[in-house]
């Protein structure tokens, strides 16, 4: 069974740009989580899709935003890029264990602002 | 703002060593603590996922417990071996419907042979 995919895996973009990532889940899997990594920082969850609708929130600023096709398959977009938002984006799709959610996590997208 | 906290932050043991850490989580609101293991350059690896009070999983010589209402968990790993060294990163999740997963920062783990 393919894992989670994350295209590209690292990316270097100037501020001001904007990025798009794209995370595609394990098949059958229809959740999919992001979450940021910066250096000293635990992972930081940005937001969460299901069934093409997001269903959970962290504390980012509208920069940051996402959309989930019927396929499952998610992108995550960072519009006017700062500095700050150099770091590693991982994604996870979610398939429910005993009435929790396991999470199976993708490689993850470096991104470097300059 | 949720509070998940790891200690130690790192740690360095012999091959064959055991070691264990700890994963504080706040008491209210719980629904279920992960483990992951994350060795560098590649993806975390779930681990265990528990939601009861007194749980405790094991997977080989890694296991961990579960004590939800003082809000804390262990992961031990008996024997170490210089493959075990990564990052082990829990998880506090909570929401029900709107399941959302608070990571703690991690315990790095080197294991020297």
């Amino acid at each position: 069974k393919a894992g989670v995919t994350q295209t590209p895996r690292y990316l270097i973009k100037t501020r001001g740009q904007q990025v798009t990532l794209s995370c595609s889940p394990i098949s059958g899997h229809r959740s999919v989580s992001w979450y940021q990594q910066t250096p000293g920082q635990g992972l930081q969850f940005l937001f969460e899709y299901f069934s093409e609708t997001q269903r959970n929130k962290g504390n980012f600023p509208g920069r940051f935003s996402g959309r989930q096709f019927s396929n499952s398959r998610s992108e995550m977009n960072v519009s006017t890029l700062e500095l700050g938002d150099s770091a590693l984006y991982l994604c996870a799709s979610s398939l429910v264990v005993g009435g929790a959610y396991e999470q199976y996590f993708g490689p993850g997208t470096r991104l470097t602002v300059t | 703002i949720l509070n998940v906290e790891q200690s130690p932050q790192s740690l360095h043991v012999q091959e064959g060593d055991s070691t264990n850490f700890t994963c504080s989580f706040p008491s209210s609101n719980f629904y279920a603590l992960h483990w992951y293991r994350w060795e560098t350059a590649k993806s975390p690896e779930a681990l265990f996922v528990m939601t009861l009070n007194g749980d405790e999983k094991k997977k080989g010589r890694i296991s961990a417990t579960l004590n939800t209402k003082e809000g804390y968990s262990y992961l031990y790993i008996k024997g170490s071996q210089p493959e075990d060294s990564a990052t082990y990163l829990c998880a506090f999740g909570s929401g029900g419907s709107n399941y959302k997963l608070t990571f703690g920062k991690g315990t790095l783990l080197t294991v020297n042979p």
